[in-house]
Order: C-alpha cells, then sequence, then structure tokens
C-alpha cells in the first residue's frame, strides 16, 4: 500500500491571502505526480502533471513544486480568490500503471 | 463539457440487482479508467484499460466486471452489490497512461 498524505485537511483563508499545502509521497520508485482540483458538484480537473525533481510548474495564480528525493511537493495559491475554492488533490505514480491519490486539502475563500 | 461523460448519474439498486454504469469519451484517449470516492476515504483507482486492454485491476471483488469494448467506451457491470459499495464511481480518460486525466462527473450509486 503506498502512503500519500496531503496536509492540512482542510483550510479556511480570506480572500487576498495567499496559501499552500504539502502532499508527500513515496520517495522511492517514483514516476510523476499529479495535482488535480476538484470543486463541489463538477468532476476533478487536471492542473499539473510533474516528472523531474525540482519541477516548478505554474497556472495562472496557482504554482507547485516537486522534490522527488524527500517525497514532497507543495501547492502554493496566491491572492486566494472565493472562485478557488474546492478539494485539491495530489496523486503519485510509480513505474507501475496506478494512480494513487491523497486524501486531499479542502480550501474555503472567503469573500 | 469535460469530454467524459458518464450515465446514469445516479442510481439506486437492490443488493440482488444486475446493472451497468456506462462511461464514454471523445477525446481521442486511449486509456480510460474506473475510481471509487467512498465518503471520507481518498479517491480508489479500480481498474485500468490501456488500448482495450485491462492493464491494472486494484484487487476489485469479482461483483464488480469492467468492460472496454473500444478505447471510447468503458462499463462497470454490477451484480449482487453489498451496502458498502455505495459510493460515487468516476470514470477518466487520458491520452496514454502518464498524462493527465480527464474525469467524468460521476455516478452516485446507492445499494439498498
Amino acid at each position: 500500500i503506498l502512503n500519500v498524505e496531503q496536509s492540512p485537511q482542510s483550510l479556511h483563508v480570506q480572500e487576498g491571502d495567499s496559501t499552500n499545502f504539502t502532499c508527500s509521497f513515496p520517495s522511492s520508485n517514483f514516476y510523476a505526480l499529479h495535482w488535480y482540483r476538484w470543486e463541489t458538484a463538477k468532476s476533478p480537473e487536471a492542473l499539473f502533471v510533474m516528472t523531474l525533481n525540482g519541477d516548478e510548474k505554474k497556472k495562472g495564480r496557482i504554482s507547485a513544486t516537486l522534490n522527488t528525493k524527500e517525497g514532497y511537493s507543495y501547492l502554493y495559491i496566491k491572492g486566494s480568490q472565493p472562485e478557488d475554492s474546492a478539494t485539491y488533490l495530489c496523486a503519485f505514480r510509480n513505474a507501475g500503471n496506478m494512480l494513487t491519490f491523497g486524501g486531499g486539502t479542502r480550501l474555503m475563500v472567503k469573500p | 463539457e469535460t469530454g467524459v461523460t458518464q450515465t446514469p448519474r445516479h442510481l439506486v439498486m437492490g443488493m440482488t440487482n444486475k446493472k451497468s454504469l456506462k462511461c464514454e469519451q471523445h477525446l481521442g484517449h486511449n486509456a480510460m479508467y474506473w475510481y471509487k470516492q467512498s465518503a471520507k476515504k481518498p479517491l480508489e483507482l479500480m481498474f485500468v484499460y490501456n488500448f482495450k486492454e485491462q492493464t491494472e485491476n486494484n484487487s476489485v471483488p469479482s461483483r464488480f466486471s469492467p468492460e472496454c469494448p473500444n478505447s471510447s467506451h468503458l462499463f462497470l457491470h454490477l451484480h449482487t452489490l453489498q451496502p458498502e459499495d455505495s459510493a460515487l464511481y468516476l470514470c477518466a480518460s487520458s491520452q496514454v497512461s502518464d498524462q493527465p486525466q480527464h474525469f467524468g462527473d460521476g455516478t452516485r450509486l446507492s445499494i439498498l
């Protein structure tokens, strides 16, 4: 069983605040790390797929970093907006063909 | 519009019923997946198909039977399910297995 942990489980921030959360995963047999955004009553939406140690990816106000040697990835949101409210999921892929998801971080941004 | 369509959106069935969930994608993807989301648990991969061939079965009970007749369609056949099988079942697809996955809206399944 692969252990993919996300913290915190939930987070309340004020509009305009910047925030970040963590995904930790096994550091051995790494192949890729995925981030998804899942809004209530919608389907999960891919944000990033990261494969190289030291990778840094950005999409608008959202960015992510990857450290495969120590087994963690950070997701950052700059200047949070109410529409950023969602559950953010990370998923670890080893050399096999399976994604193992973390439990998610539920972000709520108050206007 | 997600590009991945799941039907039905909601399903209530008894433990002795047989039903099927359907997933369809028109994104030209070659890999398709079934996931289960139970309350307060992480999203859990059930099955993976690459080019219509099943490549992963994540120790799923035989009362769940997948079928992939072509690269655009994926079914999950359900038979004699248990109350603990009540969950949200999500289908996803990707170009190849290491690309980002596109998810459907899911089928909310309730077993009476």
